[in-house]
């Protein structure tokens, strides 16, 4: 079965880091995009980037670039979403999700995704 | 950027019954659509992509028509399990979300 497990629930105090997970099991993962989005209440979905594990291609949505780091790791399967210094407006449900299609970004959806990973930050 | 308008942000309906849902493109994004629910404690699930062709495992039920700016979702007879948020997404240049229709019981 194709499908993306995401580690657990965090809660950080602002400015400090934290590196979320995304273990890929089912599909051949350094052969399809792996995107990240953040859901806030009141704001729906966001896109914030996705990555190819296959050379570690990145793209960064602008609302995201350098505010967060994505990476992966096509030896162990996992992609992960990093920051370096949190803050309160960080607070939300993020996703991975996998791009539908192997081979190009462009003209792709998402799925399957991620079951989420909650990340409060709070003094 | 392309923004996604969808409508209604609520849509109250009994089961059984039909719902239709709407989602309005900023620009044209040909048939590059998407439509997803969200259920509480569960991710995010795919319906219906390229406009109108449902994703593997999605019930009949789902229709999805429309292409250029305007599109729709037709949920035939609305069971139980369908109460949730349903989101479109454009992949026509990079991705964009709507904001949510909430389809609730009446």
């Amino acid at each position: 079965e194709v499908q993306l497990v995401q580690s657990g629930a965090e809660v950080k105090k602002p400015g400090e880091s934290l590196k979320i997970s995304c273990q890929a099991y089912g599909f051949t993962f350094f052969r399809y995009w792996i995107g990240w989005v953040r859901h806030m209440p009141g704001r729906g979905l966001e896109w914030i980037g996705i990555i190819y594990p296959g050379d570690s291609d990145t793209r960064y949505s602008p609302s995201f670039q350098g505010q967060v780091i994505i990476s992966a790791d096509k030896s162990i399967g996992t992609a992960y979403l990093q920051w370096t210094s949190l803050k309160a407006s960080d607070t939300a449900m993020y996703y991975c999700a996998r791009l539908g299609r192997s081979g190009s970004f462009w003209g792709n959806w998402f799925d399957p995704w991620g079951q989420g990973t909650l990340v409060t930050v709070s003094s | 950027e392309i923004v996604m308008t969808q409508s209604p942000a609520t849509l109250s309906v009994s089961p059984g019954e039909r719902a239709t849902l709407s989602c309005r493109a900023s620009q044209s994004v040909s048939t590059t659509l998407a439509w997803y629910q969200l259920k509480p404690g569960q991710p995010p699930r795919l319906l219906i992509y390229g406009a109108s062709t449902r994703a593997t495992g999605i019930p009949a039920r789902f229709s999805g028509s429309g292409s250029g700016t305007e599109f729709t979702l037709t949920i035939g007879s609305l069971q139980s399990e369908d109460f949730a948020v349903y989101y479109c997404q454009q992949y026509n240049e990079w991705w964009t979300f709507g904001q949510g229709t909430k389809v609730e019981m009446k």
